[in-house]
């Protein structure tokens, strides 16, 4: 059984540019969420997709955006980034039986973000 | 609006003891609360999941309760071992939103 994967491990962007981080989810698993961690503080939510379909938003602006692919790996797009969108950005997969169901989550090793 | 609360922010033990990591959330109406630990730098380990419906869950040295009524957790780690040092956060589902504690910093020194 796979494990949650993560790609870049590492990224450097400046502040305007657009990034695209990327998340296969482990094996199974339908559902897949999008965290931000900022240093020091504990994750923040940021969206989440069952089935490709966005079903849970954070308070996070429409300049972070996402897809779910078939194969339920995932996409985090972040547009004019700014200096305070650096962090580490997690994602985590879980399996959704039916609606209204929440299992237990499993996180990748996450894509540190840095804006300069 | 959920708030997760984590006591204390750090805490620095000697090899051996048993520690309790406290946990409290702000509404009770949850679906289920997850322990978890990360090292520096790297993704989250999970290690307990409560359902909203039990009061507690265990794994090896590890034991977690859940007091949804109060609006509590812990996590009481027996025996504690040098590779135990790591930052501890607890989180509570709710809906599709998942919202986390700033965490507890734990080191065991031998």
């Amino acid at each position: 059984e796979t494990g949650v994967t993560q790609s870049p491990t590492h990224l450097i962007k400046t502040r305007g540019q657009q990034v695209t981080l990327r998340c296969s989810s482990q094996s199974g698993h339908n559902t897949v969420s999008w965290y931000q961690q900022a240093l020091g503080q504990g994750p923040q939510f940021i969206f989440q997709y069952y089935r490709e379909e966005e079903n849970g938003r954070g308070n996070f602006p429409p300049r972070f955006s996402g897809l779910q692919f078939p194969n339920y790996s995932s996409e985090l797009n972040v547009n004019a980034l700014e200096l305070d969108d650096s962090a580490l950005y997690l994602c985590a997969s879980s399996l959704q039986r039916l609606a209204g169901e929440l299992y237990e989550q499993f996180f990748g090793p996450g894509t540190r973000l840095t804006v300069l | 609006k959920q708030e997760v609360t984590q006591i204390p922010a750090a805490l620095s033990v000697p090899e051996g003891e048993n520690l309790v990591l406290n946990c409290s959330f702000t509404d009770s109406a949850i679906y289920n609360l997850q322990w978890f630990r990360q090292d520096p730098g790297k993704g989250l380990t999970s290690l307990l999941l409560i359902q909203s419906s039990q009061r507690e869950q265990t794994s090896g040295r590890l034991n977690a309760s859940l007091d949804k009524s109060s609006g509590r957790s812990t996590l009481y780690i027996a025996a504690s071992q040098p590779g135990d040092s790591a930052t501890y956060l607890c989180a509570v589902r709710h809906n599709n939103d998942m919202r986390f504690g700033a965490g507890t910093r734990l080191t065991v020194k031998p």
